[in-house]
């Protein structure tokens, strides 16, 4: 089977820093994505990591650690507009399918 | 340059009623997904097809539910005999194939009400 651990929820004020974890025990893991999404709004795609280490694009981040099953997603100079929910997400090869996790509501704050 | 539409945006549909939603992909995707998401819940796979294909249906609930991706038009996700259970919201999504899916591409949504 296949199954992914974040935290339900964080809340940060504007400015601050807020990082997002998940673990993940995925049979075939190929790679993790993560998505945002508004309240009411569709998924949208933020980063992918394939590789160990940092991805970085923009006030966004991305880690990969494929030995400890474990990957988690920075959110930096948080912005009013960063509240939404995030999902970390296993790419499986074979089947070509991704499977998400619970989703971390974040609240910021002013 | 459109994206991955789906309609009804929202549905409101009566117990033992029949629920069909539509979702038409990306410009040269492939590939299409279906996944049903409770309120305050991740999104949990239903199926995975490519044109006239069904390829993974493991998420799928074995009774009442179907989907078919055909040659011409757009992927259907239908319900049978709906019940209260249903009611969630229904994301569409599309990707151009290949090896390696790097991003998929989301519909707004269809959500539906089972009354």
């Amino acid at each position: 089977g296949q199954s992914l651990e974040q935290p339900s929820e964080v809340t940060a004020v504007e400015g601050a820093i807020v990082q997002i974890n998940c673990t993940y025990q995925t049979s075939g893991f190929y790679g993790l994505s993560w998505y945002q999404q508004h309240d009411g709004g569709a998924p949208t795609f933020l980063s992918y990591n394939a590789l160990d280490g940092l991805e970085e694009t923009g006030r966004f981040s991305s880690f990969l650690s494929r030995s400890d099953s474990y990957g988690y997603l920075l959110l930096q100079e948080l912005q009013m507009k960063d509240s939404a929910s995030y999902f970390c997400a296993a790419y499986k090869a074979a089947g070509n399918k991704l499977t998400f996790g619970g989703g971390t509501r974040v609240l910021v704050k002013p | 340059n459109a994206g991955v539409m789906q309609n009804p945006r929202h549905l409101v549909r009566r117990r033992g009623q029949e629920a069909r939603l539509r979702c038409s992909p990306m410009k040269g995707h492939s590939h299409v997904y279906w996944y049903r998401q409770l309120p305050e819940e991740g999104l949990k796979f239903m199926v995975y097809l490519q044109k006239e294909n069904i390829i993974d249906e493991s998420g799928m609930p074995k009774e009442r539910f179907s989907a078919e991706f055909p040659k011409e038009g757009p992927s259907i996700l239908r319900i049978q005999q709906v019940v209260r259970g249903d009611s969630a919201a229904y994301f569409c999504a599309s990707s151009p194939g290949g090896t390696t899916i790097r991003e998929l591409f989301f519909g707004e949504g269809s959500r539906l009400t089972v009354l």
